[in-house]
This record gives C-alpha cells, sequence and structure tokens, in this order.
C-alpha cells in the first residue's frame, strides 16, 4: 500500500514570495491534515479535511495561508505572501475516518513532509 | 489552552541502557498516542492507549497510561541505535473534534 506522498521535499524561497505544497494522500482516506512543524516542537494542525470539505482551520492563518481538497482526494497548501516565521516542515497526514469521539482517534498517517525555509 | 509537556526535552545514552520517557498534562484524555520521528520523516504512530492504568508492550518498549489519564510513560530496555529519533505524544479529549494535541518531543540519541 503506497503511503501519503508529498512533493516537494524542500523548498526555500525569499520572504514576500508565494509557495504551494502537494499531498495525495492513502487512497480511499477520507480525512486529511495538514500541518505545521516548527524545529523543536510538535506538529500544530492548520487544517482538516473530510472528504473535500474542511473540518476544522481554526489555526490557519488565513491571511496568508488558504488549502483546497479538490474533489476530496489530493491537497495543496498555499502560503501567500510568506514570512520567515513560515520557516517549517509541513507535514501531509490521511486517516481512513475520524476517531470515535471520546473513545479513540483512527490512525493518522504522515507524508514525510515538505522543508521549507524562508530567507 | 490544553498543553502536553514532554520530559526530557533531550536525552543522549549508550547502547544497553534503559530509559523513561514522559508525557504529562493537567487535562484529562480520552485517548493518548505515542509516535517516532526520524529526520527527515513524517511521524509513525507506535502505540494508542485507551484505558487509565492501561500497559502496551511492543517489543523493548513499554507504554503506560496513567490510572487519572493525565500522564503517560514510555519505558525503552536496553536501548540500541535504531532507537533514536524524536518520539512525541498525542492526545484526544472528548470534545476536540478529533482533533491530536501534541507534545513537543524527546529527542533520543542512542550512541553505539
Amino acid at each position: 500500500e503506497a503511503g501519503v506522498a508529498q512533493s516537494p521535499r524542500y523548498k526555500i524561497i525569499e520572504k514576500r514570495q508565494s509557495v504551494a505544497f502537494w499531498c495525495n494522500p492513502i487512497s480511499g482516506h477520507a480525512t486529511l491534515y495538514w500541518y505545521q512543524q516548527i524545529l523543536g516542537q510538535g506538529p500544530k494542525l492548520l487544517i482538516q479535511f473530510q472528504n473535500n470539505g474542511v473540518v476544522d482551520d481554526s489555526q490557519l492563518p488565513k491571511d496568508r495561508f488558504s488549502a483546497e481538497r479538490l474533489k476530496g482526494v489530493d491537497s495543496t497548501l498555499k502560503i501567500q505572501p510568506a514570512k520567515l516565521e513560515d520557516s517549517a516542515v509541513y507535514l501531509c497526514a490521511s486517516s481512513l475516518r475520524p476517531g470515535l469521539a471520546g473513545v479513540s482517534t483512527d490512525t493518522q498517517y504522515f507524508g514525510p513532509g515538505t522543508r521549507l525555509t524562508v530567507l | 489552552t490544553q498543553l502536553l509537556e514532554q520530559s526530557p526535552q533531550f536525552l543522549s545514552i549508550q547502547e544497553g541502557e534503559n530509559l523513561t520517557v514522559y508525557c504529562n498534562s493537567s487535562s484529562v484524555f480520552s485517548s493518548l498516542q505515542w509516535y517516532r520521528q526520524e529526520p527527515g520523516e513524517g511521524p509513525v504512530l507506535l502505540v494508542t492507549v485507551v484505558t487509565g492504568g492501561e500497559v502496551k508492550k511492543l517489543k523493548r518498549l513499554t507504554f503506560q497510561f496513567g490510572d487519572a489519564r493525565k500522564d503517560s510513560s514510555l519505558h525503552i530496555t536496553a536501548a540500541q541505535p535504531g532507537d533514536t529519533g524524536l518520539y512525541l505524544c498525542a492526545a484526544l479529549t472528548v470534545d476536540s473534534n478529533y482533533q491530536l494535541i501534541w507534545g513537543a518531543g524527546t529527542k533520543l540519541i542512542i550512541k553505539p
């Protein structure tokens, strides 16, 4: 079974430039997550999709970040314009279905991430 | 704000030694997960614990969920260089809308 694919693996841009990341989740997984992981910290959820609808985007900086999941499969995350503090690894994860609230959570499978450096 | 605190932040030991890392919170969680993340890769799920007092074993790794479901520990016996990585705990609250709350991780280095 193929895992979560992400591209590019690395990206270096200057501040105020734009950048886009792509994620292809595991086939059949309904839920897709984008995380931001700053060096020395745990992942921080940016946005969660259930099929092609947004479940949670409360921590997405909507003035500069946008994400979409067309047709409920692949997803793109865009930053426009980038700031120095956006330097981080951007992780995509997918799960078959959301977990039962209060009981357990379905396994999230992570991609290798895209390491973004903003100069 | 719900927080997961992991300790220690960094641990470097010799191969063959035992170690324990911790994940603590003031909140009660419905479930807790441990992940290992290697450089250049995403986190990989090791275990999910759900019941207070639950103990799970994965080869040389022993995971425990506190009785009050506010803390967890990961114990590694006879550590090997292959255990090197960032160990992250993540927890789910009853009303978190399936959103995991993550700790900052313990960076573990096992020296041969």
